[in-house]
């Protein structure tokens, strides 16, 4: 089973306050990804990466930024948290574009900003 | 942007019963569907995919496409408490990095 680990685990912090979430594969996977879940939203897409240095911005961006320094470890960074983004937040990887291929989901991150 | 609806959106079912799951996308561009199911406190987890039109089994769980409607159904047998989950479709289409997945059926086994 592919093994993707999201730190921390729960994350609290103030309005108006730097956060960065973390994420690492040992899959060997190029394709990364960070979602946002809320009820009645389901999984939504806030940016993803195809590989080392690249960045493509996913559907709900604003507020967010995000950087793959590794094949292996994809960060997502707010720098000016705002209670709207008390969320859940999951990072995934696949090996490739197939309609096929499978998307492995860390544990996720409860985020709250106060 | 295409959208994924999924119904009902709660679901209540009795030990040993049958849960049929509804999903709806918009996209004519599909490549496949996906289900995912998600325990509380755990991250999703793929259930089993789809594209060919009519079915498609693993174990308990059956996976029933129309290409035509755009329409996929979950149909889970003798569910289990261990079922209970966020069961969540998604869709894959031709040329696109991502998953868009659907706001989710909240399923309960009872006991």
């Amino acid at each position: 089973e592919a093994a993707v680990t999201q730190s921390p685990r729960n994350k609290v912090t103030v309005t108006g306050g730097n956060v960065t979430l973390s994420c690492r594969q040992t899959n060997s996977h190029n394709y990364m990804y960070w979602y946002r879940q809320d009820t009645g939203h389901g999984l939504r897409l806030i940016h993803y990466s195809y590989g080392a240095g690249n960045l493509q911005i996913g559907d709900v961006p604003d507020g967010y930024k995000a950087t793959r320094t590794t094949q292996e470890d994809f960060f997502l960074l707010l720098e000016l948290a705002s209670p709207s983004q008390t969320s859940l937040y999951f990072c995934a990887s696949r090996a490739g574009l197939g309609g096929g291929e499978t998307l492995y989901f860390g544990s996720g991150t409860r985020l709250t900003v106060l | 942007q295409q959208k994924v609806q999924q119904s009902p959106e709660s679901l209540s079912v009795p030990e040993g019963g049958m849960a049929s799951l509804n999903c709806t996308s918009s996209d004519r561009n599909f490549q496949y569907f996906w289900w995912y199911r998600q325990h509380s406190g755990e991250g999703p987890k793929a259930l089993m995919s789809i594209f060919s039109d009519g079915d498609k089994k693993e174990g308990r769980f059956t996976a029933h496409l129309n290409k035509a409607s755009l329409h996929v159904s979950l149909h889970i047998r003798d569910s289990q408490p261990s079922d209970s989950a966020l069961y969540f479709c998604a869709v894959s289409s031709s040329g696109s990095w991502q998953l868009i997945f659907g706001s989710g059926t909240q399923l309960t086994v009872m006991p």
